[in-house]
C-alpha cells in the first residue's frame, strides 16, 4: 500500500532563512514524488516533480530511495511561501496507482 | 482551455439529501480523481479513474458511488449526505502517471 508522511503540521520559519518540509514515503514498487502548494484557500498547484529534477520559485526535492524520503527546501524563505504544502507519491510504472498524498504541512514565514 | 471545471462552487445540503457533483476537464486526460480535504487531515481519495469506463476506489469511498461514462466527465454522487460529509470536495486530472495532476477549484459542501 501507498503511503507518504509529513511530520510536521506546521512549520514557522523567519524570512531568509532556510526552509525544510519533509516528506517519507512507503511504496513498493517504484515511486512517483510531487510536491503541492496550495494558497489560502485556493486550488492546489503542482510544484515538483521529482522525475524532471527542476527548481520552482527557488525551492528543490530530492528522492532519496535509500531513506524514502522526498524533503522539500528552499534556501531563503519568503513571505509569499507561506501556504500549505503536500507530498503525493504515485506509482512510476503502474498506470492503476493513483495519487496518495500527505496530511500536509502549514509553512508560515514571518517577516 | 478551461482546465479542470467543478459546479457547484457551495452546496448547503441537509442530512438525508442526495446530490451530484460535477467535474468535467477539456484536456482529454485519462486519469480523474475525487479527493476530500478536511483540516489536519490532507487530501484523502475517495475514487478514481483511469479512463472512460472503468473506475475504483479509494481511501475513504463509503457515501460516494462514481461514474465514468466520458472521458471528460467524472461526477460525484452522495448517496444519502450525512454531517461527516462536510468538506471541501477536489475532482483532478492527468495525462498519465507522472505528470502531475491538474486541480479543480473545488466544492464546499456543508451537510447539516
Amino acid at each position: 500500500a501507498q503511503r507518504v508522511t509529513q511530520p510536521e503540521k506546521l512549520l514557522s520559519v523567519f524570512k531568509g532563512a532556510p526552509v525544510e518540509l519533509k516528506c517519507n514515503y512507503s511504496y513498493s514498487g517504484s515511486p512517483e514524488l510531487f510536491w503541492y502548494v496550495q494558497y489560502s484557500r485556493q486550488r492546489l498547484q503542482l510544484l515538483l516533480r521529482h522525475i524532471s529534477r527542476e527548481s520552482i520559485k527557488g525551492f528543490t526535492a530530492d528522492l532519496n530511495k535509500g531513506e524514502t524520503s522526498f524533503h522539500l527546501k528552499k534556501p531563503f524563505a519568503q513571505e509569499e511561501d507561506s501556504a500549505m504544502y503536500y507530498c503525493a507519491l504515485s506509482g512510476l510504472y503502474s498506470g492503476n496507482t493513483p495519487l496518495v498524498f500527505g496530511k500536509g504541512t502549514r509553512l508560515s514565514v514571518i517577516a | 482551455n478551461a482546465g479542470v471545471t467543478q459546479t457547484p462552487k457551495f452546496q448547503v445540503l441537509k442530512t438525508g439529501q442526495s446530490m451530484t457533483l460535477q467535474c468535467a476537464q477539456d484536456m482529454n486526460h485519462e486519469y480523474m480523481s475525487w479527493y476530500r480535504q478536511d483540516p489536519g487531515m490532507g487530501l484523502r481519495l475517495i475514487h478514481y479513474s483511469v479512463g472512460a469506463g472503468i473506475t475504483d476506489q479509494g481511501e475513504v469511498p463509503n457515501g460516494y458511488n462514481v461514474s465514468r461514462s466520458t472521458t471528460e466527465d467524472f461526477p460525484l454522487r452522495l448517496l444519502s449526505a450525512a454531517p461527516s460529509q462536510t468538506s471541501v470536495y477536489f475532482c483532478a486530472s492527468s495525462y498519465q502517471q507522472g505528470s502531475g495532476y491538474t486541480f479543480g477549484s473545488g466544492t464546499r459542501l456543508t451537510v447539516v
